[in-house]
């Protein structure tokens, strides 16, 4: 069955303390992978889409990799206004549909 | 910059109403979706749609329905609303890969 998981569910860092969010994945065939940032009462917000393993991508303080089971979503330096809940969806072949995990709610303390 | 707007920020019904939510899309997307959005429970399909008048269930199709007459345009409708109907829903678009979110309905059933 296809699967996207997430870790952690919650993360506390204090400004300018980097870490990394997980989402481990399996799908059969791989589409994309996608990371999105919610604010909360908000829809998703579009970050990245990863293709395939070994692609990076970057934006500001937040830098995306993608192995063939997993995504991480490397966070450098962040900020207070870097908090939200960030989620993570594949989609798998012949489809249009989505998998999303349930997110990392993160919380930058100043 | 893709723009999905939806009709109702906020919207509170009485259990049985008919419930008409719409969203809208500005750049030609061929495929739109609508989710719900629990806690704990993440984003799940409703709905989707590849064309006009095309549709597809998702994985809780159950109690609702949907109507895409214009390409721009794809409706959410409770023929019965229901209070386990109560959550945030969100209507996507996309091209070829990454779905764009609108900034969601929160709808209350009492």
């Amino acid at each position: 069955e296809d699967q996207v998981t997430q870790s952690p569910e919650a993360l506390r860092l204090q400004e300018g303390e980097s870490s990394s969010l997980n989402c481990s994945y399996t799908v059969s065939g791989l589409r994309g992978l996608f990371w999105y940032r919610q604010d909360p009462g908000k829809g998703p917000e579009f970050l990245f889409t990863l293709y395939s393993a070994g692609e990076e991508k970057e934006k500001e303080r937040l830098k995306a990799t993608l192995t063939k089971k997993e995504s991480f979503l490397h966070i450098t330096a962040p900020k207070p206004e870097d908090s939200a809940t960030y989620l993570c969806a594949v989609e798998g072949p012949g489809t249009y549909k989505y998998i999303f995990g349930t997110g990392t709610r993160l919380k930058v303390l100043a | 910059d893709v723009k999905v707007t939806q009709s109702s920020r906020y919207l509170v019904k009485r259990t049985g109403e008919k419930v008409f939510l719409e969203c809208v899309q500005d750049m030609d997307h061929e495929n739109m979706f609508w989710y719900r959005q629990d806690p704990g429970l993440g984003l799940r399909l409703i709905y989707f749609s590849y064309d006009v008048k095309m549709k597809e269930k998702g994985d809780i199709p159950e109690g609702y329905s949907v109507s895409r007459e214009k390409k721009e345009r794809f409706s959410l409708i409770l023929e019965s609303a229901s209070t386990n109907q109560t959550s945030m829903y969100l209507c996507a678009s996309s091209g070829q890969y990454e779905q764009y979110f609108g900034p969601g309905t929160r709808l209350t059933v009492t």
